[in-house]
């Protein structure tokens, strides 16, 4: 069972432009929704990440949009660069109630984006 | 200071053969993670252990898998009777503990790629 679906699987851009990762969700009990970038050869780092009490997040170039009711959310990079190039994964997790969980992470299957110079 | 390290990086089995993967974990974290990492795939989550007790395997594919962590630090993952389909990367992730509604952020090692042929 996926969980958390995730598209598309490759990406490419140019330098400068927009790159827009989309994951969808259908465990209505996970609120907290983070992003991973991972470049090969190394393990995931974390990217950004939101709960779902906010619409979006935005770090620097980094943005998350998130729709509660549609159960999606999306990464969306501005002014992509060549540096940017790597897999990146949305993921989720349920905290349990009161904060409890120990942030057991389900992963969508990864997107490979490309940014050329 | 040092982040998650694991070792080995790269390990060749034959098929039926036993292996031990270590992590050693960042220094003070409570939580530690294993996840399986398929090629082409996201991670997905295999255990959990807090300090030394193993709190959650209910993503162990079999019980040829088994992992611990006597003293609460360093873990092994251990494969026994290896299988073709057991090649993947392993990904080791450790974090704070979470009492409160606050997510932690789990830090992931460099992975051990194993390959059984």
């Amino acid at each position: 069972q996926q969980q958390v679906k995730q598209s598309p699987q490759s990406l490419i851009v140019q330098k400068g432009g927009i790159s827009i990762i989309n994951c969808a969700y259908e465990n209505t009990a996970f609120d907290y929704f983070p992003w991973y970038q991972q470049f090969p050869g190394k393990g995931p780092a974390l990217l950004i990440a939101i709960r779902p009490d906010v619409s979006e997040k935005k770090e620097g170039r980094f943005t998350i949009s998130f729709n509660k009711s549609a159960k999606q959310f999306s990464l969306h990079i501005m002014d992509s660069q060549p540096g940017d190039s790597a897999t990146y994964f949305c993921a989720a997790l349920y905290s349990g109630p009161g904060g409890t969980s120990y942030g057991k992470l389900t992963f969508g299957q990864g997107t490979i984006l490309t940014v050329h110079p | 200071g040092a982040g998650v390290s694991q070792s080995p990086r790269y390990k060749v089995a034959k098929r039926g053969q036993d292996v031990a993967l270590r992590c050693d974990p960042i220094s003070g974290h409570v939580s530690l993670f294993w996840y399986q990492q398929a090629l082409g795939q996201g991670p997905e989550f295999l255990t959990y252990f807090q300090n030394e007790a193993q709190l959650d395997k209910s993503g162990l594919p079999s019980d040829r898998f088994f992992a611990e962590r006597p003293e609460g630090s360093v873990s092994t993952l251990k494969i026994q009777r290896t299988q073709q389909e057991d090649s993947a990367v392993y990904l080791c992730a450790s974090s704070l503990v979470s009492l409160r509604r606050l997510y932690n952020e789990q830090f992931f090692g460099p992975g051990t790629r194993l390959t059984v042929l």
